[in-house]
């Protein structure tokens, strides 16, 4: 089975940071890796798809690459709605979340 | 738009069932694969449960194979999840979630906002 780790656990951040999340699988795999936002009390919101491609809505300031089995979300300029969790998908498994809260 | 509103949820002592349901609008419900994802208090997403377009193939995890059963009615654009012998450990919110893609590549672009279990005595 493949394993897949995220990293990190939770961070702090402020207003206008540059945020990136990380999922690392245990060997090369499918590029369908997803990332999802979700806030408290609310259902997830898919953000990107297949490693790099933005949802339909999303704004742009949230990416998505992929270097070997290392997949990164990007925020490049972190609004005030963006605080919340972050998790990746791969399949039938979804990395352990990153809380992402104001510094 | 799409919406998936999943109603069902409720208090049940240990060893009890439950139905959910997941009442899917604004397209085709009938073309896509659809998941159940639950996520217990205060912790992380787990899938529990998938089922293919037209019903013909189930899947499951193992911490819930053999006591639940997912189902659809395509007829009435719903999805549910019968619940057997429930443990405090099935505690969680339960999402519906619709499936985009086939094989191991596929993202879930819809969510219903969720319906709560609790198992307790």
């Amino acid at each position: 089975d493949i394993q897949m780790t995220q990293s990190p656990s939770s961070l702090s951040a402020s207003v206008g940071d540059r945020v990136t999340i990380t999922c690392r699988t245990s060997q090369i795999t499918s590029s369908y890796l997803n990332w999802y936002q979700q806030k408290a009390g609310k259902a997830p919101k898919l953000l990107i798809f297949a490693a790099s491609n933005l949802q339909s809505g999303v704004p742009s300031r949230f990416s998505g690459s992929v270097s070997g089995t290392d997949f990164t979300l990007t925020i490049s300029s972190l609004q005030p709605e963006d605080f919340a969790t972050y998790y990746c998908q791969l399949g039938l498994t979804f990395g352990r979340g990153t809380k992402v809260d104001i510094k | 738009e799409v919406q998936l509103v999943e109603s069902g949820g409720d208090l049940v002592q240990p060893g009890g069932s439950l139905r959910l349901s997941c009442a899917a609008s604004g397209d085709t419900f009938s073309v896509y694969a659809m998941h159940w994802v639950r996520q217990a208090p205060g912790k992380g997403l787990e899938y529990v449960s998938a089922i293919s377009r037209n019903g013909d193939y189930t899947y499951y995890a193992d911490s819930v194979k053999g006591r639940f059963i997912i189902s659809r009615d395509n007829s009435k654009n719903t999805l549910y999840l019968q619940m057997g012998s429930l443990r405090p450990d099935d505690t969680a919110v339960y999402y519906c979630a619709r499936k985009v893609g086939s094989g191991d590549s596929y993202y879930f672009d819809y969510w219903g906002q969720g319906t709560l279990v609790t198992v307790s005595s």
